[in-house]
Protein backbone atom coordinates (compact mmCIF):
# COMPACT_ATOMS: atom_id res chain seq x y z
CA UNK A 1 0.00 0.00 0.00
CA UNK A 2 2.00 2.71 -1.34
CA UNK A 3 0.63 6.10 0.48
CA UNK A 4 2.81 8.26 -0.95
CA UNK A 5 3.67 8.00 -4.64
CA UNK A 6 6.41 9.73 -7.20
CA UNK A 7 5.26 8.22 -10.44
CA UNK A 8 8.23 10.02 -12.18
CA UNK A 9 11.33 8.06 -11.33
CA UNK A 10 13.13 10.57 -13.95
CA UNK A 11 13.13 14.33 -14.52
CA UNK A 12 15.58 15.78 -17.73
CA UNK A 13 15.36 19.67 -17.82
CA UNK A 14 17.86 22.45 -19.48
CA UNK A 15 19.83 24.57 -17.18
CA UNK A 16 17.74 27.72 -16.46
CA UNK A 17 14.59 26.52 -16.77
CA UNK A 18 11.53 25.44 -14.55
CA UNK A 19 11.87 21.68 -13.13
CA UNK A 20 8.60 20.65 -11.78
CA UNK A 21 8.72 17.65 -9.49
CA UNK A 22 5.18 15.63 -8.20
CA UNK A 23 3.87 13.74 -5.62
CA UNK A 24 0.38 12.25 -5.16
CA UNK A 25 -0.89 10.47 -1.82
CA UNK A 26 -3.83 8.76 -0.55
CA UNK A 27 -3.89 9.31 3.49
CA UNK A 28 -6.35 12.24 3.87
CA UNK A 29 -4.84 12.37 7.90
CA UNK A 30 -1.60 13.72 6.58
CA UNK A 31 -1.09 17.55 7.56
CA UNK A 32 2.61 17.93 6.92
CA UNK A 33 4.43 17.52 3.33
CA UNK A 34 8.73 17.81 2.81
CA UNK A 35 11.03 17.09 0.27
CA UNK A 36 13.66 15.86 0.51
CA UNK A 37 17.06 16.05 -1.90
CA UNK A 38 19.42 12.94 -2.36
CA UNK A 39 22.79 12.75 -3.84
CA UNK A 40 24.31 9.51 -4.39
CA UNK A 41 26.21 7.91 -0.67
CA UNK A 42 24.83 10.97 1.08
CA UNK A 43 22.34 11.03 3.29
CA UNK A 44 18.73 13.06 2.23
CA UNK A 45 18.91 16.42 2.85
CA UNK A 46 15.88 18.55 4.01
CA UNK A 47 14.57 21.10 1.20
CA UNK A 48 11.24 22.51 1.61
CA UNK A 49 8.16 21.49 3.69
CA UNK A 50 4.24 22.64 3.94
CA UNK A 51 1.62 22.34 6.10
CA UNK A 52 -1.60 21.47 5.02
CA UNK A 53 -3.36 24.59 6.62
CA UNK A 54 -1.27 26.25 3.02
CA UNK A 55 -1.34 25.82 -0.33
CA UNK A 56 1.82 27.26 -1.13
CA UNK A 57 5.44 27.31 0.40
CA UNK A 58 8.10 29.71 -1.42
CA UNK A 59 12.13 29.37 -0.03
CA UNK A 60 14.41 31.21 -2.91
CA UNK A 61 14.47 28.96 -6.06
CA UNK A 62 12.20 26.27 -4.82
CA UNK A 63 8.46 26.94 -4.20
CA UNK A 64 5.95 23.95 -2.89
CA UNK A 65 2.48 23.67 -4.09
CA UNK A 66 0.03 21.37 -2.54
CA UNK A 67 -3.65 20.48 -3.74
CA UNK A 68 -5.21 18.98 -0.98
CA UNK A 69 -8.76 18.44 -2.93
CA UNK A 70 -6.27 16.54 -5.71
CA UNK A 71 -4.29 15.30 -2.91
CA UNK A 72 -1.17 16.55 -5.13
CA UNK A 73 1.59 18.21 -4.19
CA UNK A 74 4.50 19.64 -6.13
CA UNK A 75 7.72 21.14 -6.38
CA UNK A 76 9.00 23.44 -8.08
CA UNK A 77 12.98 24.86 -9.31
CA UNK A 78 13.20 28.03 -11.18
CA UNK A 79 15.61 28.83 -12.53
CA UNK A 80 16.97 25.08 -12.32
CA UNK A 81 20.68 24.59 -12.10
CA UNK A 82 23.68 21.38 -13.02
CA UNK A 83 24.04 21.07 -8.72
CA UNK A 84 20.08 20.68 -8.74
CA UNK A 85 21.34 17.01 -10.35
CA UNK A 86 20.19 14.46 -7.45
CA UNK A 87 16.82 12.19 -6.53
CA UNK A 88 14.39 14.60 -5.00
CA UNK A 89 11.99 12.23 -2.59
CA UNK A 90 8.40 13.69 -1.40
CA UNK A 91 7.61 12.92 2.19
CA UNK A 92 4.47 13.10 4.33
CA UNK A 93 3.54 13.07 7.92
CA UNK A 94 0.42 13.11 10.52
CA UNK A 95 2.11 15.41 12.97
CA UNK A 96 0.17 13.95 16.11
CA UNK A 97 1.92 10.24 15.38
CA UNK A 98 5.43 11.78 16.17
CA UNK A 99 6.37 12.75 13.27
CA UNK A 100 7.21 9.54 11.05
CA UNK A 101 7.79 10.66 7.60
CA UNK A 102 6.42 7.74 4.90
CA UNK A 103 8.53 8.66 1.79
CA UNK A 104 7.92 8.54 -1.74
CA UNK A 105 9.82 6.29 -4.62
CA UNK A 106 11.76 9.14 -5.87
CA UNK A 107 12.48 11.76 -8.80
CA UNK A 108 15.99 11.65 -10.06
CA UNK A 109 15.90 15.27 -11.56
CA UNK A 110 18.93 15.75 -14.31
CA UNK A 111 20.08 19.69 -15.03
CA UNK A 112 21.62 19.66 -18.48
CA UNK A 113 24.39 22.77 -19.05
CA UNK B 1 27.85 22.44 14.72
CA UNK B 2 28.17 17.95 13.91
CA UNK B 3 25.65 16.88 12.09
CA UNK B 4 23.98 13.04 12.38
CA UNK B 5 26.94 10.64 12.35
CA UNK B 6 26.40 6.63 11.41
CA UNK B 7 28.89 3.93 11.94
CA UNK B 8 29.92 1.95 10.62
CA UNK B 9 29.63 3.77 6.72
CA UNK B 10 29.72 0.01 5.00
CA UNK B 11 29.12 -3.54 6.40
CA UNK B 12 29.62 -6.89 4.79
CA UNK B 13 28.54 -9.96 6.83
CA UNK B 14 27.44 -13.87 6.14
CA UNK B 15 24.02 -14.75 6.42
CA UNK B 16 23.07 -15.30 9.71
CA UNK B 17 25.19 -13.14 11.18
CA UNK B 18 24.26 -10.52 13.98
CA UNK B 19 25.29 -6.65 13.29
CA UNK B 20 24.71 -3.16 15.19
CA UNK B 21 24.56 -0.04 13.59
CA UNK B 22 25.06 2.89 15.59
CA UNK B 23 23.70 6.47 15.06
CA UNK B 24 25.02 9.41 16.90
CA UNK B 25 22.39 12.55 16.77
CA UNK B 26 22.59 16.03 16.48
CA UNK B 27 23.30 17.40 19.80
CA UNK B 28 19.95 18.44 22.25
CA UNK B 29 17.82 16.90 19.75
CA UNK B 30 15.36 14.82 21.10
CA UNK B 31 13.82 12.53 18.50
CA UNK B 32 15.56 9.59 16.61
CA UNK B 33 14.38 8.11 13.98
CA UNK B 34 15.88 4.98 11.62
CA UNK B 35 14.93 3.90 8.22
CA UNK B 36 16.25 1.70 5.66
CA UNK B 37 16.06 2.00 1.54
CA UNK B 38 16.98 -1.07 -0.20
CA UNK B 39 17.60 -0.66 -3.78
CA UNK B 40 15.46 1.35 -5.86
CA UNK B 41 12.93 1.65 -3.75
CA UNK B 42 11.97 5.22 -1.44
CA UNK B 43 13.08 5.33 2.47
CA UNK B 44 11.07 2.88 5.07
CA UNK B 45 10.40 4.00 8.35
CA UNK B 46 11.77 1.64 11.07
CA UNK B 47 11.09 2.90 14.51
CA UNK B 48 11.42 6.11 16.53
CA UNK B 49 12.95 7.48 19.17
CA UNK B 50 11.28 10.09 21.92
CA UNK B 51 14.47 10.41 24.28
CA UNK B 52 15.01 6.97 25.22
CA UNK B 53 11.37 5.44 25.19
CA UNK B 54 10.42 4.21 21.34
CA UNK B 55 6.38 5.04 20.94
CA UNK B 56 6.86 3.84 17.14
CA UNK B 57 8.16 0.60 16.48
CA UNK B 58 5.39 -0.22 13.43
CA UNK B 59 8.23 -0.32 10.48
CA UNK B 60 10.44 -2.58 12.02
CA UNK B 61 9.67 -5.83 9.81
CA UNK B 62 10.83 -8.50 12.25
CA UNK B 63 11.60 -9.65 15.65
CA UNK B 64 15.00 -10.20 14.41
CA UNK B 65 15.09 -6.30 14.66
CA UNK B 66 15.25 -4.34 17.48
CA UNK B 67 16.78 -0.99 18.51
CA UNK B 68 17.67 1.03 21.88
CA UNK B 69 18.84 4.38 22.91
CA UNK B 70 20.75 5.44 25.75
CA UNK B 71 21.02 8.57 27.92
CA UNK B 72 18.94 10.39 24.63
CA UNK B 73 22.26 10.44 22.65
CA UNK B 74 23.34 7.44 20.97
CA UNK B 75 21.10 4.61 19.43
CA UNK B 76 22.13 1.24 17.84
CA UNK B 77 20.13 -0.95 15.60
CA UNK B 78 20.49 -4.46 16.09
CA UNK B 79 19.59 -7.37 13.45
CA UNK B 80 19.85 -10.76 14.49
CA UNK B 81 20.54 -13.59 12.36
CA UNK B 82 20.49 -11.48 9.29
CA UNK B 83 19.01 -12.38 5.91
CA UNK B 84 19.81 -11.10 2.24
CA UNK B 85 16.60 -9.53 2.26
CA UNK B 86 17.87 -7.26 4.94
CA UNK B 87 20.86 -6.12 2.22
CA UNK B 88 19.85 -2.58 2.29
CA UNK B 89 21.10 1.59 3.53
CA UNK B 90 20.13 2.37 7.02
CA UNK B 91 19.55 6.07 7.50
CA UNK B 92 19.33 7.78 11.01
CA UNK B 93 17.27 11.27 11.16
CA UNK B 94 17.09 13.01 13.95
CA UNK B 95 15.00 16.37 15.16
CA UNK B 96 13.96 19.20 17.64
CA UNK B 97 10.87 19.05 19.26
CA UNK B 98 10.56 22.13 18.02
CA UNK B 99 10.31 21.21 14.59
CA UNK B 100 10.46 17.55 14.79
CA UNK B 101 8.75 16.39 11.19
CA UNK B 102 12.17 18.30 9.77
CA UNK B 103 14.40 15.40 10.31
CA UNK B 104 17.89 15.86 9.29
CA UNK B 105 19.96 12.54 8.40
CA UNK B 106 22.95 10.57 7.99
CA UNK B 107 24.92 9.64 5.66
CA UNK B 108 23.82 6.04 6.60
CA UNK B 109 25.31 2.38 6.68
CA UNK B 110 25.06 0.19 3.65
CA UNK B 111 24.86 -3.49 4.64
CA UNK B 112 25.11 -6.10 2.96
CA UNK B 113 24.40 -9.61 3.46
CA UNK B 114 26.52 -12.16 1.91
Amino acid sequence: DQQVKQNSPSLSVQEGRISILNCDYTNSMFDYFLWYKKYPAEGPTFLISISSIKDKNEDGRFTVFLNKSAKHLSLHIVPSQPGDSAVYFCAASVINQGGKLIFGQGTELSVKP
Amino acid sequence: GAGVSQSPSNKVTEKGKDVELRCDPISGHTALYWYRQSLGQGLEFLIYFQGNSAPDKSGLPSDRFSAERTGGSVSTLTIQRTQQEDSAVYLCASSSQMVFVEQYFGPGTRLTVT
